[in-house]
């Protein structure tokens, strides 16, 4: 069983409040990431990390920032939450190295009212 | 970008039948990851597959890598509710520059 934690898993919010959607993984993984999937499925790369201090940004543009101070956590914040950004957020870490399985959390469903 | 492309959309089986899907690129593939997410939940991870030309099998889903490396299926034998989901495939690039991307998902349905 994977030891990757999402929190919360469901948040309803207004519109214009600032959120942190919390990601911890205790497997030791370099890599971490953030997609945002479509209610049609699609997932969507939105943040990915190598590692401590190591952000980038993903193949589809998003308002959220990503920061990875520590290696096991790798919050994502919204600074005003819009209806726009009601979605599912799935986090996924996997080793470093090529070709190694990544395992996901839970995932949050956010709702912007 | 990788551009993985997954077909069918959606899948509807009577319990026991045959099914494939697959998940075509439109570059080489250096890494095809198969996942399973139920809805509202996380990936579970079912098998990935590297060389041109491998097969993986677990339990009864089978996946192959093609030999030009550029497109996968996935295929479950005598399908059964428990088999119900979504269907991912995933890849990489390779190299220093990992990213893992997906296809846009296959609904299967398994009706009793």
């Amino acid at each position: 069983e994977a030891d990757i934690y999402q929190t919360p898993r469901y948040l309803v919010i207004g519109t214009g409040k600032k959120i942190t959607l919390e990601c911890s993984q205790t497997m030791g993984h370099d890599k971490m990431y953030w997609y945002q999937q479509d209610p049609g499925m699609e997932l969507h790369l939105i943040h990915y990390s190598y590692g401590v201090n190591s952000t980038e940004k993903g193949d589809l543009s998003s308002e959220s920032t990503v920061s990875r101070i520590r290696t096991e956590h790798f919050p994502l914040t919204l600074e005003s939450a819009r209806p726009s950004h009601t979605s599912q957020y799935l986090c996924a870490s996997s080793d470093w190295g090529g070709f190694t399985e990544a395992f996901f959390g839970q995932g949050t469903r956010l709702t912007v009212v | 970008s990788q551009e993985l492309e997954q077909s069918p959309q959606s899948l509807i089986v009577q319990e026991g039948k045959n099914l494939t899907i697959n998940c075509t690129s439109s570059k080489t593939l250096y890494g095809l990851y198969w996942y399973k997410q139920k809805y509202g939940e996380g990936l579970i991870f079912l098998m990935m597959l590297q060389k041109g030309g491998e097969e993986k099998s677990h339990e009864k889903i089978t996946a192959k890598l093609d030999e030009k490396k550029q497109q996968s299926s996935l295929h479950i034998t005598a399908s059964q509710p428990s088999h119900a989901g979504i269907y991912l495939c995933g890849a990489d690039r390779g190299g220093s520059n990992y990213k893992l991307t997906f296809g846009k998902g296959t609904l299967l349905t398994v009706n009793p």
